[in-house]
């Protein structure tokens, strides 16, 4: 069974502009959540959506938003790029939230790069 | 509110050599507890868990005990292999937020042959 899918693999932006990052979730999976890892940090919680509404959000600016479709898949935007910016963005999937009984699987991620 | 504290890395090993991974936690409530691991390129693959003190997680050599008088869900394997180079995060769930997990910063560890 194909696992968590991300897209792009890579993205270089400059400052100020917008993006756009996309995943689709392990099938049967509901629950798709996004988390920030910057170089040499652990992951830091964004978002995380279930049956297509907003379930949490993380101490993230409202630069940052995301949405669920009706197939599960998902989108991050992230508007006004800062430097600041510049880390591998996770999404993972799961059954529910995250549980014991309802462990996370994780994307490979996107790099995205803000010059 | 929650966090996670990991020793911190690098860590570098022989093979064969014995591995301890310190972990400690602060959460309200009774958070499940998890070792993610996160090999170079790749997302983080999920290693063990445990739900409830006492509880033993276990997978692939790798072993931790759920410690509540301790707040501590420390990573060990007996003897470490090259394959095992990779970050080990440490990470909960429940407690005041049961929709995430909060990760601590990751140890590398480079097992040398």
């Amino acid at each position: 069974d194909a696992g968590v899918t991300q897209s792009p693999t890579h993205l270089i932006k400059t400052r100020g502009q917008q993006v756009t990052l996309r995943c689709s979730p392990i099938s049967g999976h509901k629950s798709v959540s996004w988390y920030q890892q910057v170089l040499g940090q652990g992951p830091q919680f964004i978002f995380q959506y279930y049956e297509k509404e907003e379930r949490g959000r993380g101490n993230f600016p409202d630069r940052f938003s995301a949405r669920q479709f009706p197939n599960y898949s998902s989108e991050l935007n992230v508007n006004a790029l800062l430097l600041g910016d510049s880390a591998l963005y996770l999404c993972a999937s799961s059954l529910q939230g995250a549980s014991y009984n309802s462990p996370l699987h994780f994307g490979n991620g996107t790099r995205l790069t803000v010059t | 509110g929650d966090s996670v504290t990991q020793m911190e890395g690098p860590v570098t090993l022989s093979e064969e050599a014995f591995l301890t991974i310190n972990c400690t936690y602060t959460a309200t409530g009774y958070p499940s507890l998890f070792w993610y691991v996160q090999y170079p390129g790749e997302g983080l693959q999920l290693l063990l868990k445990a739900t409830k003190a006492d509880d033993k997680g276990s997978n692939k050599g790798f072993e931790a005990t759920y410690r509540k008088e301790t707040t501590s869900f420390h990573l060990e394997k007996g003897s470490v292999q090259v394959s095992d180079s990779a970050v080990y995060f440490c990470a909960l769930s429940g407690g005041g937020s049961n929709y995430k997990l909060t990760f601590g910063k990751g140890t590398l560890l480079t097992v040398n042959p």
